[in-house]
């Protein structure tokens, strides 16, 4: 089956810590993005990248990190300097060749809490 | 500056009753407007993708409609099964792909 898979399903985080979230698709897309939602809050962009080796900083990077290494994989590090990092996290891949559309396909997301 | 807004926050229906939800946005340069449905703790799952005005797409009891300043999507006759948060985005013209997404409507379908 083709998809997008995330892990942890759930995570949890002291204080001073970094963790990594990992996202994997197999649907051969360029492009990938990561997001963040809050309660009663819409999704918002941290990162994403349209292609392998490159990414760009979306609305709210400050406090994270990505790497895109491999076209399947665009992993997400939360660092110590995120100060508020309790929020479910999404990842989103979308086709960029000629002629596909921009819809863009989430996977299950990650629960990040910090204790 | 780009945004989306999404009426009402929360709707509450009879099974069977129909209604519809509301996307209001401004952007500079449409280029797609996308409604996805989110249940509790996943991730959302693609409903449709509206590129011009006067466009409607349907998929079983949703209609999705279009205009120059809104979307609507339109609920027939409901059942339980449709209780979801619905979520509204734009992309923009370029191609980054970038969606600015409304925050929801949480629907409820009583039985």
């Amino acid at each position: 089956d083709g998809g997008i898979t995330q892990s942890p399903k759930y995570l949890f985080r002291k204080e001073g810590q970094n963790v990594t979230l990992s996202c994997e698709q197999n649907l051969n897309h360029d492009a990938m993005y990561w997001y963040r939602q809050d309660p009663g809050q819409g999704l918002r962009l941290i990162y994403y990248s349209q292609i392998v080796n490159d990414f760009q900083k979306g609305d709210i990077a400050e406090g994270y990190s990505v790497s895109r290494e491999k076209k399947e994989s665009f992993p997400l590090t939360v660092t110590s300097a995120q100060k508020n990092p309790t929020a479910f996290y999404l990842c989103a891949s979308r086709a960029s060749d000629r002629g596909s559309t921009d819809t863009q396909y989430f996977g299950p997301g990650t629960r990040l809490t910090v204790l | 500056e780009d945004q989306v807004t999404q009426s009402p926050e929360a709707l509450r229906l009879q099974e069977g009753e129909s209604s519809s939800l509301n996307c209001s946005y401004t952007v500079s340069g449409l280029r797609g407007l996308f409604w996805y449905r989110q249940d509790p703790g996943k991730g959302p799952e693609f409903l449709f993708t509206l590129y011009s005005a006067g466009e409607e797409k349907e998929k079983e009891r949703l209609k999705a409609t279009l205009t120059k300043k809104e979307s609507f999507l339109h609920i027939t006759a409901p059942k339980p099964e449709d209780s979801a948060t619905y979520l509204c985005a734009v992309s923009r013209s370029g191609n980054t792909g970038k969606l600015i997404f409304g925050q929801g409507t949480t629907l409820q379908v009583k039985p």
